[in-house]
């Protein structure tokens, strides 16, 4: 069956980089781009970006255009988030999200807590 | 900056029908698809209604979409318990250039 899985919980300093790294397996990863999602505690959904993994083209949310960096590894399945120069509001869950062309968002991974401290 | 605009909560009983907006703009419900997610407490989002108004299988049809113009709106029918979630459309956005997610809707009192 399809699967996403992530990475484990970070915890990390302000200005700090964080990666979350994401899994795919159950079908042909070239065949589906993959998406960013965050929420912060207590909030909504955020999209960050997205990756076409059959080409690395990337596009981003220009609210984190400079910090925020996807990239694919097709040998591994895997697709990773980098997200630098964090600050405190940037402590949330980051999803990824499998993209359908028809059913959009249709498989996400369980999510990576990511605390942002001094 | 565009901005979809839902209801921040809604309140039904067991049995009864909720409907939840989605108020968009050209850039996003007016010209593209709209697909509703529901988020469990502690849980990953879920897909529930994509392009408008289809459900996966698995998604019962007591869960319904519509789209007329530059909205959007979900409605459940005979509620369940097991149906408090928050609940976000989310359709693509021309001026963020990937999906634009509403401010969700929580769903309580079953």
């Amino acid at each position: 069956q399809v699967q996403l899985v992530q990475s484990g919980a970070e915890v990390k300093k302000p200005g700090a980089s964080v990666q979350v790294s994401c899994k795919a397996s159950g079908y042909t990863f070239s065949s589906h781009n993959i998406h960013w999602v965050r929420q912060a505690p207590g909030q909504g959904l955020e999209w960050l970006g997205w990756i076409n993994i059959g080409n690395a083209n990337t596009k981003y949310s220009l609210k984190f255009q400079g910090r925020l960096t996807i990239t694919r590894d097709t040998s591994a399945n895997t697709a990773y988030m980098d997200l630098s120069s964090l600050r405190s509001e940037d402590t949330a869950i980051y999803y990824c999200a499998r993209f359908h062309g028809l059913y959009g968002m249709d498989r996400w991974g369980q999510g990576t807590p990511a605390t942002v401290s001094s | 900056q565009s901005v979809l605009t839902q209801p921040p909560s809604a309140s039904g009983t067991p049995g009864q029908r909720v409907t939840i907006s989605c108020s968009g703009s050209s850039s996003n419900i007016g010209s593209h698809n709209v697909y509703w997610y529901q988020q469990l407490p502690g849980t990953a989002p879920k897909l529930l209604i994509y392009r408008n108004d289809q459900r996966p299988s698995g998604v019962p049809d007591r869960f319904s979409g519509g789209k007329s113009g530059t909205s959007a709106s979900l409605a459940i029918s005979g509620l369940q318990s097991e149906d408090e979630a928050d609940y976000y459309c989310a359709p693509w956005d021309d001026t963020l250039g990937g999906p634009l997610f509403g401010g969700g809707t929580k769903l309580t009192g079953l």
